[in-house]
């Protein structure tokens, strides 16, 4: 099985500030990497897919980069609207989540 | 757009079955894997397993493997989860969720249903 690492699994944030969020596989998931946001109450939202691809809808100031074993969420202006907890998801082979990193109000 | 529509929160006893249901709406395509993944309120997600309802196809996660069956019916764009011998681990919201990429059961999650809560509680 490949286990997905985020860090950090908190980080306090202002409105505005560039945001970078990791996540690390135990072994190469190529570019098998998805990034959701959840919301509170709410089921999770697809951000990024192959690493790098927006999915539809999704602004431009999100996102995402890496392969092999080392990824990256980039929110470049942090609004209010982006406070949430961040998953990383790999699908090669076995799914496997990230255990999260929540993006909260400094 | 695709909507997914989930089945009502359910109670169970320690032992017992529970079958959960999703309905797509909107856009919807047999090619399309269906998924159950779940989330024990306030911790991360846990990968159950997936089918593609054109092709019958299902892979599940080796940990419930020998006690969940996924299926889809392409007439009514439905997929159902049942899980049995259920413990109290098995608390948790499932989440249904349709794959991105045409005919592949290794995809990421484009839509999301609003979740299902599964008590098991004696």
């Amino acid at each position: 099985e490949i286990v997905m690492t985020q860090s950090p699994a908190t980080l306090s944030v202002s409105p505005g500030e560039r945001v970078t969020l990791s996540c690390r596989a135990s072994q190469s998931v190529n570019s098998d990497l998805a990034w959701y946001q959840q919301k509170p109450g709410q089921a999770p939202r697809l951000l990024i897919y192959g690493a790098s691809t927006r999915a539809s809808g999704i602004p431009a100031r999100f996102s995402g980069s890496g392969s092999g074993t080392d990824f990256t969420l980039t929110i470049s202006s942090l609004q209010s609207e982006d406070f949430a907890v961040y998953y990383c998801h790999h699908y090669n082979k076995w799914p496997h989540f990230g255990g999260g990193t929540k993006v909260e109000i400094k | 757009q695709e909507n997914l529509v989930q089945s009502g929160a359910e109670v169970k006893k320690p032992g017992s079955s529970v079958k959960v249901s999703c309905k797509a709406s909107g856009g919807t395509s047999p090619n399309y894997s269906f998924h159950w993944v779940r989330q024990v309120p306030g911790q991360g997600f846990e990968w159950i397993g997936g089918v593609i309802p054109i092709l019958t196809t299902t892979s599940y996660a080796q940990k419930f493997q020998d006690r969940v069956t996924i299926t889809a019916d392409v007439s009514t764009k439905t997929s159902h989860m049942d899980l049995s011998r259920l413990t109290s681990e098995d608390t948790a919201i499932y989440y249904c969720a349709r794959g991105s990429a045409y005919q592949e059961i290794l995809t990421a999650f484009r839509y999301w249903g609003q979740g299902t809560l599964v008590t098991v509680s004696s």
